[in-house]
């Protein structure tokens, strides 16, 4: 089946170490997406990529980047984790930005940072 | 900026019953989208509407729109145990979807 695939579901890293999160997408779409999740709280997009055009979020820290080699996959690395970045990380991937385009998440990695 | 406001942040209710979750914006908005979200798992979408309709349908889940008061609502008809999530909506401006902080139901069996 299509999917959106994020590894790893569960990643503990420790206080500065650098970390990076994978999605992985077989739908072809042209977007694809990083949000955070809080606990409770709204996810809150960080940044998107269009084809290979990077759209950075005003407020998301330089502590994040991302990646995007190819079509299918997508990394957000955290270069220097801090205990507030621990949440879970949802990739979300649509066709393209026009309006009405669905959205299709992954089942979201969960970050612990020590 | 741009938000949903999710009303409850919490519902509990039985077996059978209805569920009702509203979400309110600030600003013109080109679609509203509800999602699902099952505990520690990604979003599932459930349902748009646009702005030019008032009320959509999809299998239990009735979802009204009402653009002059900016708000929606999300109705869940003989919920089920396996309704049991976290429900967001996320108004869509200019293709950039903003996500409400949510509505926690429990559906108890």
């Amino acid at each position: 089946d299509a999917m959106v695939i994020q590894n790893p579901r569960y990643q503990v890293t420790q206080f500065g170490k650098p970390v990076t999160l994978s999605c992985s997408q077989t739908l072809n779409h042209n977007v694809m997406y990083w949000y955070q999740q809080k606990s409770s709280q709204a996810p809150k997009l960080l940044f998107h990529y269009y084809d290979k055009d990077f759209n950075n979020e005003a407020d998301t820290p330089d502590n994040f980047q991302s990646r995007r080699p190819n079509t299918s996959f997508c990394f957000l690395d955290i270069r220097s984790p801090g205990l507030g970045d621990a949440a879970m990380y949802l990739c979300a991937t649509s066709r393209g930005r026009n309006v009405d385009e669905t959205q299709y998440f992954g089942p979201g990695t969960r970050l612990l940072v020590l | 900026s741009q938000q949903g406001e999710e009303d409850p942040q919490a519902l509990s209710i039985q077996e059978g019953e209805n569920a009702t979750m509203n979400c309110s914006y600030k600003t013109s908005i080109n679609n509203l989208q509800w999602y699902r979200q099952n505990s520690g798992r990604g979003l599932v979408h459930l349902i748009l509407i646009r702005s030019n309709e008032r009320e959509k349908h999809s299998g239990r889940l009735r979802v009204t729109l009402d653009t002059s008061k900016k708000s929606s609502s999300l109705l869940i008809t003989a919920s089920r145990a396996a309704d049991t999530a976290s429900y967001f909506c996320a108004t869509d401006v200019a293709g950039k979807s903003t996500f409400g902080d949510g509505t926690t139901l429990t559906v108890k069996p």
